[in-house]
């Protein structure tokens, strides 16, 4: 069973750093691109970053792009969103999403879904 | 900047028939743009329904069906049923890695 675990939410202030994990399992990890999308309070969902398998190509969604840095280790298992200069609009549930193959493009969309992890940013 | 357009909110009778959209603000979506569609019940992660146009995620059931209809991608649901009413997210791929998700349907069964 394919199963996406977030982790390394929480309160930050503006301004702040957070590193978001995803530790997946129930799959051959290394074969996956991998996503993080998010959801602001009461609004909907929004592409944030996605990533190769090797971890060589990597997209953001212009409002982030700077200021966050995905990245994965194999050997782990894990996906990571390390985030920084938060902003107030950054604040959402962060989810982790398997991509159905090795690529981040139009024939690899999100199949599996994580819980997510609430991040909230606020002074 | 390309905007993805759904419906803000939809109704339909329990066993009836509702088409969600999902539009481009310029432009028309095409399969090239790979549409997917995702359901999320409050509280709960986004569940996949359907991916590239017209293929059902494993375990959907065969009355959640995808297509295009003129310049929009489609969400057909047929014998609508209670545990429907939730909302309803398309995305379509803009290339270079980036996807865009629509705002949302909020689908009431009633």
């Amino acid at each position: 069973e394919v199963q996406l675990v977030e982790s390394g939410g929480g309160l930050v202030q503006p301004g702040g750093s957070l590193r978001l994990s995803c530790a997946a399992s129930g799959f051959i990890f290394n074969t996956y691109a991998m996503y993080w999308v998010r959801q602001a309070p009461g609004k909907g969902l929004e592409y944030v970053s996605g990533i190769s398998t090797n971890g060589l190509n990597r997209y953001y969604v212009n409002s982030v792009k700077g200021r966050f840095t995905i990245s994965r280790d194999n050997s782990k298992n894990t996906l990571y969103l390390q985030m920084g200069s938060l902003r107030a609009e950054d604040m959402a549930i962060y989810y982790c999403a398997r991509a159905s193959g090795k690529y981040v493009d139009g024939n690899y969309p999100i199949d599996y879904w994580g819980q997510g992890t609430p991040v909230t940013v606020s002074s | 900047q390309t905007v993805v357009t759904q419906e803000p909110s939809f109704s339909v009778s329990p066993g009836g028939t509702v088409t969600l959209t999902c539009g481009l603000s310029s432009g028309s979506v095409s399969t090239s743009y790979h549409p997917s569609w995702y359901q999320q019940t409050p509280g709960q992660a986004p569940r996949t329904l359907i991916y590239s146009t017209n293929t059902r995620s494993s375990g959907v059931p065969d009355r959640f069906s995808g297509s295009i209809l003129g310049n929009k991608a489609a969400l057909t649901i047929t014998g609508a049923q209670a545990d429907d009413e939730s909302d309803y997210y398309c995305v379509l791929y803009m290339g270079s890695g980036i996807w865009v998700f629509g705002g949302g349907t909020k689908l009431t069964v009633l």
